[in-house]
């Protein structure tokens, strides 16, 4: 099946400790993004890259660092700099920049 | 950069009725998206429509670019629509960058 996978779906780690969140698709997209949202709110964006090896900071970069070292892949760290990293965090793909946009199923991260 | 502003915040419809759902935005787009979130967080891709007016279903959209709007409408709303309904537009000469609105979220009941 095509599509676009997040793991793990629910994340706990210790304050200070970076996490990594992995997002992988299968579906030949060039464009790749990272979103963040925080109860009630909308979507915010911390990342996106439009091609391998080359990435641009959205709106909330802060505290958090990606790599494309594959076009199928763009995992996210999420570093002890980011002071409320407790948030749920969706990636989507796109085939190109700004053409429709598929999200995956989110990683719930919670820091305690 | 470029507001989107979605209303109303909240809507309660009982099973059967009709609804619209606004967006609007402060600035030129070329990529306009309309998503449902599930109870789970999934989004759920209803449209890409950053211009004129399409149909699925239940479900139809319309944007009117010069305007600077878009309506989802819903029509004989099921339990099953209930959710946050969000607009999302990449503005017009930047690359990549879907901007979302706070979302509508509505609650079908029996």
């Amino acid at each position: 099946d095509g599509g676009i996978t997040q793991s793990p779906k629910y994340l706990f780690r210790k304050e200070g400790q970076n996490v990594t969140l992995s997002c992988e698709q299968n579906l030949n997209h060039d464009a790749m993004y990272w979103y963040r949202q925080d109860p009630g709110q909308g979507l915010r964006l911390i990342y996106y890259s439009q091609i391998v090896n080359d990435f641009q900071k959205g709106d909330i970069a802060e505290g958090y660092s990606v790599s494309r070292e594959k076009k199928e892949s763009f995992p996210l760290t999420v570093t002890s700099a980011q002071k409320n990293p407790t948030a749920f965090y969706l990636c989507a793909s796109s085939i190109w920049q700004n053409t429709e946009a598929f999200f995956g199923q989110g990683t719930r991260l919670t820091v305690v | 950069g470029i507001q989107v502003e979605q209303s109303p915040p909240d809507l309660i419809l009982q099973e059967g009725a009709n609804s619209t759902l606004r967006c609007n935005f402060s600035d030129s787009v070329n990529n306009l998206q309309w998503f449902h979130q599930n109870p789970w967080g999934q989004l759920i891709n209803l449209f890409y429509i950053p211009s004129g007016t399409k149909q699925n279903g239940r479900l139809s959209a319309t944007t009117v670019a010069t305007e600077r709007y878009s309506l989802l409408y819903i029509s004989s709303s099921q339990t099953t629509d209930s959710g946050v309904y969000f607009c999302a537009v990449g503005p017009l000469g930047t690359a990549s960058k879907l901007t979302f609105g706070t979302g509508t979220r509505l609650q079908v009941t029996l």
